[in-house]
Order: C-alpha cells, then structure tokens, then sequence
C-alpha cells in the first residue's frame, strides 16, 4: 500500500499571502496524484488531477506541481472561500486507492 | 451535469450489515467511461477508499475491507449501492459515493464528482 504524507498538518496564512502545501508518497506514484479541497459539512471538491492539471472551474490561483514522490500544491494569494482541508490522493498503485491525511489551512 | 445522492439508514447495530445507496442524476452508471466508487470518512478524519464497481461488472475492493464489501450496480433504477457486513464502532463515518473516471488500461482516477455524503452510526 501506498502511503501518502502530507505536511503541515495545519497552515495557518492570511488573506492574500501564498499558501504552499506539500504531499510525499511512500513510493514513486508517477503524476498519477489529485488534490482535493474540502470545506466542513462538504463533501471534498477535486481541484488538480495529474499532478498539475486543474479540474473544471477550479480558479487559477489553484497550481499544482511534482511527480514521482514529492508533489506541491499552491494557492498563489489566498481567498477567504480557500480556508479548508486539502487532501492528496494517488492513483498509481491499487488497490487501494490512499488519501494522504489532509493539511488545514486556516486563517492567520 | 451529473449528480449524486446517497440514501440509508444513519444508524446500524454492531454486526449488523451497512447499506447504503447512490441514485445518479444527469449521467448513467451504465456509461462505461466510469467507475462508480464508495468512500467514507470518520468524524474528524481523513479519507478512505473503501472500493468502486464498473458497468462490465468488474470491481475491486480495499483489501482492508474486502472480506465485508459488495458493491452493486442497479442499471434500471441508475443506481449503485453498498453493503458494508458485521460492522462495529470503527465503521462510523461519513460515507461518499463519487465517479471515477477510467483511465487506459482500466486504471482507476481521481474523484471528479462526489456526493453530498451521508453519516452512518454504527451503535446499539
């Protein structure tokens, strides 16, 4: 199984300013990598597949690069709307399918 | 563009058997571009992926959970569902059913639409 790491575990920025979120894989996943963003009571919204394609509608402050291990996704000024969870996910090698454990992003 | 509902019971007795359904609107579970997947998330955790059916019939499972999950798909009534047997207390979760969309060599993708999400308690 595949496990995914995310770091910070919390993140906390103020409007505006950049917001650098980091994802490693136990082992090489490709570009084979999601992010997600998901606010409370939501279910989670996908913002980049591929690593660094963003999904339909997704803003394009929203940037996402890596690949192989070490994937990075970045909100370049951040919106009241953007504080939230972020999870990553892989999918290179399944079953199963791994999430990593998310990294909130709060208001500083 | 397409939509998707969960629906079940919200509580379920330890070792009884968890099921849940997802009804699909503006798209079809028939579409073979697709997987049609179940995820769940514990109150204040993260995300696991608990398993997705494809219309061919083909499924796959976490191993984790293999030896309790079926899932199932309903063409008549564009539905998919869930069973989840002999639960306990570590299956309490919000649980999600989304679309997958199936990539060359019938690999699996991201979750590009999701359901509102549905909490089950698993409790006597």
């Amino acid at each position: 199984e595949i496990v995914m790491t995310q770091s910070p575990a919390t993140l906390s920025v103020s409007p505006g300013e950049r917001a650098t979120l980091s994802c490693r894989a136990s082992q090489s996943v490709s570009s084979n990598l999601a992010w997600y963003q998901q606010k409370p009571g939501q279910a989670p919204r996908l913002l980049i597949y591929g690593a660094s394609t963003r999904a339909t509608g997704i803003p394009a402050r929203f940037s996402g690069s890596g690949s192989g291990t070490e994937f990075t996704l970045t909100v370049s000024s951040l919106q009241s709307e953007d504080f939230a969870v972020y999870y990553c996910q892989q999918y290179n090698n399944w079953p199963p399918l791994t999430f990593g454990g998310g990294t909130k992003v709060e208001i500083k | 563009q397409v939509q998707l509902q969960e629906s079940g019971p919200g509580l379920v007795k330890p070792s009884e058997t968890l099921s849940l359904t997802c009804t699909v609107s503006g798209g079809s579970v028939s579409s073979g571009s697709y997987y049609w997947s179940w995820i769940r998330q514990p109150p204040g955790k993260g995300l696991e992926w608990i398993g997705y059916m494809h219309y061919s019939g083909t499924t796959n499972y976490n191993p984790s959970l293999r030896s309790r999950v079926t899932i199932s798909l309903d063409t008549s009534k564009n539905q998919f569902s869930l069973k989840l047997s002999s639960v306990t207390d570590a299956d309490t979760a919000v649980y999600y059913c989304a679309r997958e969309p199936l990539g060359s060599g019938w690999q699996p993708n991201w979750f590009d639409s999701w359901g509102q999400g549905t909490l089950v308690t698993v409790s006597s």
